[in-house]
């Protein structure tokens, strides 16, 4: 049973540019979370995803935008990057419903921003 | 909007020594609470939830908590910590309103336990 698996693993981006991280989730998941893990912090909710439409959003900039596609796989795009989008972004999945509420994390990708 | 705090922000014990992290969070509503562990290079893995019911939960790898709703208290505790359980760990609270289910996360204990 596949768990969630993340690309690339790091990256390394110069100031303004963009980025995009890719996320499968858990076998039998159709929902799709991101969270932003700045060194020394916990996880901030970024955005979810479900049904292929962004069913919730935390306090991050338009800047950071995402897809989930029809196998229920996801991107997180970041557009202008600052050096303070450098951190840890992790992908959590879960299962629409009465589970909704467990969430299942990847390894993240670790964004480097010089 | 609801918040967590974690008031041990890094523990060092010795391998038998017990354990308590406190968590502590705000939120009005009805919450379902977590423990997540991040070992060293490992992900995220959820260590024990509470979502209702018996208010002392037991987790995997001997570890416990409980939820004390007079205090919005979620402490995690484990009688006899070994040296494998050096880790980060985070607790985390979703609120139920609606299907979307964000995670807010407190800002993590490491905890380090020396043989």
């Amino acid at each position: 049973d596949a768990g969630v698996t993340q690309s690339p693993t790091h990256l390394i981006k110069t100031r303004g540019q963009q980025v995009t991280l890719r996320c499968s989730p858990k076998s039998g998941h159709d929902t799709v979370s991101w969270y932003q893990q700045a060194l020394g912090q916990g996880p901030q909710f970024i955005f979810q995803y479900y049904e292929e439409e962004e069913r919730q959003r935390g306090n991050f900039p338009d800047r950071f935008s995402g897809h989930q596609f029809p196998n229920y796989s996801s991107e997180l795009n970041v557009n202008a990057l600052l050096l303070g989008d450098s951190a840890l972004y992790l992908c959590a999945s879960s299962l629409m419903g009465q589970n909704s509420y467990e969430q299942y994390f990847g390894p993240g990708t670790r964004l480097t921003v010089t | 909007a609801q918040s967590v705090s974690q008031h041990n922000h890094h523990v060092i014990l010795s391998e038998a020594a017990s354990l308590e992290l406190g968590c502590n969070y705000s939120y009005g509503g009805t919450v379902n609470l977590f423990w997540y562990v991040q070992y060293p290079g490992q992900h995220l893995q959820l260590l024990l939830k509470y979502f209702s019911g018996d208010p002392l939960v037991k987790g995997i790898k001997g570890f416990e908590a409980e939820f004390i709703k007079s205090k919005f208290s979620f402490n995690l505790r484990k009688p006899s910590v070994q040296w494998s359980d050096t880790a980060e760990y985070f607790c985390a609270v979703n609120n139920r309103a609606g299907t979307a289910s964000k995670l807010t996360f407190g800002t993590g204990t490491r905890l380090q336990v020396t043989l």
